[in-house]
């Protein structure tokens, strides 16, 4: 069956510092999404990516889409603790209504 | 956006217990879909919820131990039945946005504490 697989699982950077995760599905999909998950709460959702090569910024967060519509990153710039959480991204299966999640990384950021 | 409640927020059980958590949307949905979410994990899909007809289970879900109802377009509930504390999980709802393609929106989510 289809997988969404996400790296890194963890990262740990300095305030200011840049984070990047990385999305690989085993399927082309026919688009991708990101959400966020603080801790203590639930996924809320930031972005879709529909376009194979799609780019799509909001303030210091850069979402791609791949080419190949198989794979996706999340780019944050100058990271702020206000960043910390888990990323997830998910695709939607061939079939049906249902979403496919990556494992998620873990954001943490120190002061 | 919908505004998605769960009840309850958060709860401690006996093993070999119970409990029914609900799942309300302000605004009619097709679709809500029930999720797992192990600590420190991502999210697994239980089951999809129709209105007006059974619920479809994910492999490794079985409707005996996660009943599912779904009354109306604006509510559904998730019983875990015969709980061991390998159930301590967040159990999640959601439903599919109105914009954007598969696109779903989350409650706030039911912690669950067996022991």
């Amino acid at each position: 069956g289809q997988q969404v697989m996400q790296i890194p699982q963890y990262q740990h950077v300095q305030e200011g510092e840049d984070f990047t995760t990385y999305c690989n599905s085993s399927t082309t999909l026919s688009n991708i999404q990101w959400y966020k998950q603080r801790p203590g709460g639930h996924p809320v959702f930031l972005i879709q990516l529909v376009k194979s090569g799609e780019v799509k910024k909001q303030k210091r967060l850069t979402f791609q889409f791949g080419e190949a519509k198989k794979n996706s990153s999340l780019h944050i710039t100058a990271t702020q603790t206000t960043d910390v959480g888990t990323y997830f991204c998910a695709g939607p299966r061939s079939a049906g209504n249902m979403l496919t999640f990556g494992g998620g990384t873990r954001l943490m950021v120190k002061p | 956006s919908a505004v998605i409640s769960q009840k309850p927020s958060r709860d401690i059980c006996q093993r070999g217990t119970s409990l029914t958590i609900q799942c309300q949307v302000d605004s009619q949905v097709t679709m809500m879909f029930w999720y797992r979410q192990q600590p420190g994990q991502s999210l697994t899909l239980i089951a999809t919820a129709n209105q007006g007809s059974e619920a479809t289970y994910e492999s490794g879900f079985v409707i005996d131990k996660f009943p599912i109802s779904r009354p109306n377009l604006t509510f559904s509930t998730l019983t875990v039945s015969n709980m061991s504390p390998e159930d301590s999980s967040i159990y999640l709802c959601s439903v599919e946005a109105q914009h954007g393609f598969r696109v779903q929106f989350f409650g706030p989510g039911t912690r669950l504490t067996v022991l």
